[in-house]
């Protein structure tokens, strides 16, 4: 059962465009988003993360929106640089017992920025 | 430097044959994952492991076999059952105190001959 799904599967963006991926869960019980950055032939790595009681939180150019009504979160990438193309992940999971650390991937979204 | 070390970074399995992918960490952390990613579907849990000597199943753990001896360590075994290996795996580690930080290592993809 795919509990998180992720959108679009790829994206192309122009070098100081902004990219926006799109999730969304089913699992009501997840209270931990992460964003997972990966470049080819290497592990992810943890980009930002947030909890459900912000709507919003920005590391840098790196913004995750989060509506909990509509059990979505999002990621945008301002000032879209070459160096930001990679496979971007987003992930959930329920913190505590032996939830943790177990974390539901999206698909991934395999983003092209141009120069 | 802290980190996970994965080996070997290829590796390649003869039909029948049971191979192990190492994973090795310096972390100090508590808990050990391995997740297994396929084009377009994401990571998936195969195994995981929150104290030594003992692991749980993850959502595809069928055809594979895990151990947790040492807390440094936790090697996974793809075995003869596992119909549809190639693919690249993934390890995983987190401490359970303080961040929810999963730290990956670089991975083994894994093809079959």
């Amino acid at each position: 059962q795919q509990q998180v799904k992720q959108s679009p599967q790829s994206l192309i963006v122009q070098k100081g465009g902004i990219s926006i991926i799109n999730c969304a869960y089913e699992n009501t019980a997840f209270d931990y988003f992460p964003w997972y950055q990966q470049f080819p032939g290497k592990g992810p790595a943890l980009l930002i993360a947030i909890r459900p009681d912000v709507s919003e939180k920005k590391e840098g150019r790196f913004t995750i929106s989060f509506n909990k009504s509509a059990k979505q979160f999002s990621l945008h990438i301002m000032d879209s640089q070459p160096g930001d193309s990679a496979t971007y992940f987003c992930a959930a999971s329920a913190s505590g017992g032996t939830s943790y650390g177990k974390l539901t991937f999206g698909q991934g979204t395999i983003l092209t920025v141009h120069p | 430097d802290g980190g996970i070390t994965q080996s070997p970074k290829y590796l390649f399995r003869k039909e029948g044959q049971n191979v192990t992918l190492s994973c090795e960490q310096n972390l100090n952390h508590d808990a050990m994952y391995w997740y297994r990613q396929d084009p377009g579907q994401g990571l998936r849990l195969i195994y995981y492991s929150q104290i030594v000597n003992d692991f749980q199943k993850g959502d595809i753990a069928e055809g594979y076999s895990v151990s947790r001896e040492k807390k440094e360590s936790f090697p996974l075994t793809v075995t003869s059952a596992q119909k549809n290996p190639t693919a690249f795996y993934l390890c995983a580690s987190i401490t359970r105190s303080g961040s929810e930080k999963l730290f990956f290592g670089s991975g083994t993809q894994l093809s079959v001959l």
